[in-house]
Parts: C-alpha cells; sequence; structure tokens
C-alpha cells in the first residue's frame, strides 16, 4: 500500500526559496504527483502536478527524480501569504493517498 | 465560472442518525471526488464517481455511499453516525478524472456528531 511522507513544518522569511520534498513509495510509473494548498477554513487549492523530472508555472517547479519515490516542491520567494498547509497526492491503485501536509510559516 | 458548491456548510447531528451532503460541481466536470478531514488522519480520500459511477474507493466502511446524478452533482450518505465521523467532508471536481487528478476542491461541509 502507498503512503507518503512530508515535513510536519517548515520556517522560512520573505524572499526565501523553499523546498518541500514528500516521499511517496508504490506509485505506479503513469500516476501523476500533485500538490495542494490549504488556507484556514477552505479547501485545498491546486498548486502543481508532474509526472517525471521537472514541471514549472508561475507559481511554483516540481522536481520527480527517475525513480520517482520522491517529489520536491519548490516555491520560489516566498511571501506571507503563501503561509499555508502543503499536500502532496499520488495515487495508489484505486485510492487517492494525500500526504499528512507540511505547514509552511513564512515571517518578514 | 463558479466553483464548487457544498450544501450545508455546517451540521450537527446526534450519534445514530444519518446525513447526506451534496456537492455541486463545476460546470462541465464529470468527476466528483469526497474527502474527509480530520485533525488526527489529515485529508482521507473517501470515494469518486465519474459519469454517474464510482469509479475509485477509498478505505472507509459501507456506512459511507454516495452517488452521482446526471447533472454530475453529487451527494454522500453516512449512516449510523458515530462521533468519530466529526469532520470536514470535502467535495473535489475535475474535468476528466484521469491521472491527472486536477481537482477544485469546495469549502466543505463541517460535520459534528454529538
Amino acid at each position: 500500500l502507498a503512503k507518503t511522507t512530508q515535513p510536519i513544518s517548515m520556517d522560512s522569511y520573505e524572499g526565501q526559496e523553499v523546498n518541500i520534498t514528500c516521499s511517496h513509495n508504490n506509485i505506479a510509473t503513469n500516476d501523476y504527483i500533485t500538490w495542494y494548498q490549504q488556507f484556514p477554513s477552505q479547501g485545498p487549492r491546486f498548486i502543481i502536478q508532474g509526472y517525471k523530472t521537472k514541471v514549472t508555472n508561475e507559481v511554483a517547479s516540481l522536481f520527480i527524480p527517475a525513480d520517482r519515490k520522491s517529489s520536491t516542491l519548490s516555491l520560489p520567494r516566498v511571501s506571507l501569504s503563501d503561509t499555508a498547509v502543503y499536500y502532496c497526492l499520488v495515487q495508489a491503485g484505486t485510492a487517492l493517498i494525500f500526504g499528512k501536509g507540511t505547514t509552511l510559516s513564512v515571517s518578514s | 465560472k463558479a466553483g464548487v458548491t457544498q450544501t450545508p456548510r455546517y451540521l450537527i447531528k446526534t450519534r445514530g442518525q444519518q446525513v447526506t451532503l451534496s456537492c455541486s460541481p463545476i460546470s462541465g466536470h464529470r468527476s466528483v471526488s469526497w474527502y474527509q478531514q480530520t485533525p488526527g488522519q489529515g485529508l482521507q480520500f473517501l470515494f469518486e464517481y465519474f459519469s454517474e459511477t464510482q469509479r475509485n474507493k477509498g478505505n472507509f466502511p459501507g456506512r459511507f455511499s454516495g452517488r452521482q446524478f446526471s447533472n454530475s452533482r453529487s451527494e454522500m450518505n453516512v449512516s449510523t453516525l458515530e462521533l468519530g465521523d466529526s469532520a470536514l467532508y470535502l467535495c473535489a471536481s475535475s474535468l476528466v478524472g484521469e491521472t491527472a487528478y486536477e481537482q477544485y476542491f469546495g469549502p466543505g461541509t463541517r460535520l459534528t456528531v454529538t
């Protein structure tokens, strides 16, 4: 059964780059890895999704090594508004598995 | 384009009762997934419906069930409520519902079981 592991919390300062890694085993070769952001009292919001190597969009980058046993979400130049919980999501068979979430705190 | 809506937003029920939660996906989205979120267990996948058929299912007891209508709206039902069912129930919709799970979440229904 697939399992995901993320750091519980991370601290950063405004303007820094933040990298959050999610470890995941037993995911199928064709399954995507997705990252979500969640603010208090809101549903998760899609950030980025990848299958292999590197994906970049306007808000983040996602790095996936060849063995696909982990993925790293990279947030460039974080701001106070990036303070939130970040989740990785992988598919395991017919189920979707969320990580426990990483609480990112950004300070000025 | 309107986002995912969930009703009701808050609900208080008594142990042993049953409850039905409703979710209206983004227009054009055919896949609807349900999740339970609790402080202890985090986000847990319940099930996914696509074109009125349950396609994927998480590891929850049979008391948790759902359905999807022809307009893609979905309902989730929990029978014989237990105290441990108190949680935020989130609904998410996606355009295609394949392995590329770019899902859009609603605000959730906060269920409290007393």
